[in-house]
């Protein structure tokens, strides 16, 4: 069974705190997708980041990274020296290959980041 | 902004009635796939199209449906709507049909709200 399940869901830090959002994925198929995606308060869905399973290698654009490991399916998010301008929704999101083939996307619940001055 | 969009913005209506939610996507984008967000379900999958061909369905009521137009232009249909039909609406695109690699960019969304 596909599934993204993200434990947190609010998490509250001050300026300047480094946070982490955690994800965590079930599937059957050995070639999926993960993604990112942030939703500011106006709503819309941003896209932050894809990973294919077959490339484990860790990301960082910035401030954000990303630590991907298939042994614990498990694919966090770490934004360092948070801003206020971070504070949003977080989605984590996976797409199965083989199983699915259509490209639909299966988000988890969300994580809410409030960062404050 | 991702080049999708949709329309409306926002939509009042009565228990009981039906609305049509209209979505373009980005221009060369051949799949569209609309998604419903509420906050008992949180974000779903309801339904894909490909060039006009229904692709794939996730947990999409009877009550609803969809289409996709010649023109790539996507429509979904709510009808006999009930107060927990209040949601917001996301339509996507992509380029490509079946290929999970593939970004799907978001349009705004549409809020609906069911009194």
């Amino acid at each position: 069974a596909q599934k993204v399940t993200q434990a947190q869901t609010e998490i509250s830090v001050v300026e300047k705190e480094d946070v982490t959002l955690d994800c965590v994925y079930e599937t059957r198929d050995t070639t999926y997708y993960l993604f990112w995606y942030k939703q500011p308060p106006s709503g819309e869905l941003v896209f932050l980041i894809r990973r294919n399973s077959f490339d484990e290698q860790n990301e960082i654009s910035g401030r954000y990274s990303w630590n991907f490991q298939k042994s614990t399916s498990s694919f966090n998010f770490t934004i360092t020296a948070s801003q206020v301008v971070d504070s949003a929704v977080y989605f984590c999101a996976l797409s199965e290959a083989r199983s699915s083939n259509t490209g639909k996307l299966i988000f988890g619940q969300g994580t809410t980041l409030q960062v404050k001055p | 902004d991702s080049g999708v969009t949709q329309t409306p913005k926002h939509l009042i209506t009565a228990t009981g009635q039906r609305v049509t939610l209209r979505c373009s996507p980005r221009s060369g984008d051949l799949s569209v796939y609309w998604y419903q967000q509420s906050l008992d379900q949180g974000l779903q999958f309801l339904i894909q199209y490909y060039n006009g061909e229904e692709r794939a369905k996730g947990n999409i009521l009877e009550r609803f449906s969809a289409q996709q137009f010649p023109d790539l232009h996507s429509e979904l249909n709510l009808s006999s709507l009930e107060l927990g039909d209040s949601a917001l609406y996301f339509c996507a695109s992509s380029d490509v049909w079946a290929s999970s690699y593939n970004e799907q960019f978001f349009g705004p969304g549409t809020r609906l709200t069911v009194l």
